[in-house]
């Protein structure tokens, strides 16, 4: 069964970078009808889409993100990896990683989750 | 890009059912067929219960269902439980690999 773990500094100073990693066990993260992505949600908020990556590293930036974000994959370790630069009090947020299937019979769905993983933005 | 457009919140008692709409454009709900629903239990990471407007994955009990009619995409939930009280965000696939969230629904069950 796929699973994908968030790891990474809880805690980040502003001005600095935003660094996490999703670690996917349970399957390969090489397969041709997935790419990875990034959610994230601030505290008593909504969901807002970050990004996604396709094994081959072609990558897929929310317009008003994408001044400040990097996403990144590592096949030979079965992970991907977020950036996010400059970060504000208003990146204080859950962050989550997800599959993204893109199939003949399922398109464009987050079928499966990480846990979640907190970054507070604070000094 | 702009958030989809969902409600608040809803609410209804045991065993009726109730809708939650979500509201896009003609750019993105309305242009491609691929609307999916999340529901997520506060401290949980969300759960995809319906794809492609209308499809439900395994294990998704049938009392979920969804459909669009033009700009707009509804969730259906019929034969309320306690267990269903939770947020609910659509998406919807937006071309060029991006995707759009809606701002999300909470579902109290009276």
């Amino acid at each position: 069964q796929l699973q994908l773990q968030e790891s990474g500094p809880g805690l980040v100073k502003p001005s600095e970078t935003l660094s996490l990693t999703c670690t996917v066990s349970g399957g390969s993260i090489s397969s041709s009808s997935y790419y990875w992505g990034w959610v994230r949600q601030p505290p008593g908020k909504g969901l807002e889409w970050i990004g996604n990556i396709y094994y081959s590293g072609s990558t897929y930036y929310n317009p008003s993100l994408k001044s400040r974000v990097t996403i990144s994959v590592d096949t030979s370790k079965n992970h991907f990896s977020l950036r996010l630069n400059s970060v504000t009090a208003a990146d204080t947020a859950v962050y989550y990683c997800a599959r993204i299937v893109s199939s003949s019979f399922l398109h464009y769905a987050m079928d499966v989750w990480g846990q979640g993983t907190t970054v507070t933005v604070s000094s | 890009q702009s958030a989809l457009t969902q409600p608040r919140s809803v609410s209804g008692s045991p065993g009726q059912s109730v809708t939650i709409s979500c509201t896009g454009t003609s750019s993105d709900v309305g242009y491609y067929n691929y609307v999916s629903w999340y529901q997520q239990h506060p401290g949980k990471a969300p759960k995809l219960i319906i794809f492609d407007v209308s499809g439900r994955p395994s294990g998704v009990p049938d009392r979920f269902s969804g459909s669009q009619s033009g700009n707009t995409a509804s969730l259906t939930i019929s034969g309320l439980q306690a267990e269903d009280e939770a947020d609910y965000y659509c998406c919807s696939y937006a071309g060029s690999y991006t995707f759009l969230f809606g701002g999300g629904t909470k579902l109290t069950v009276l």
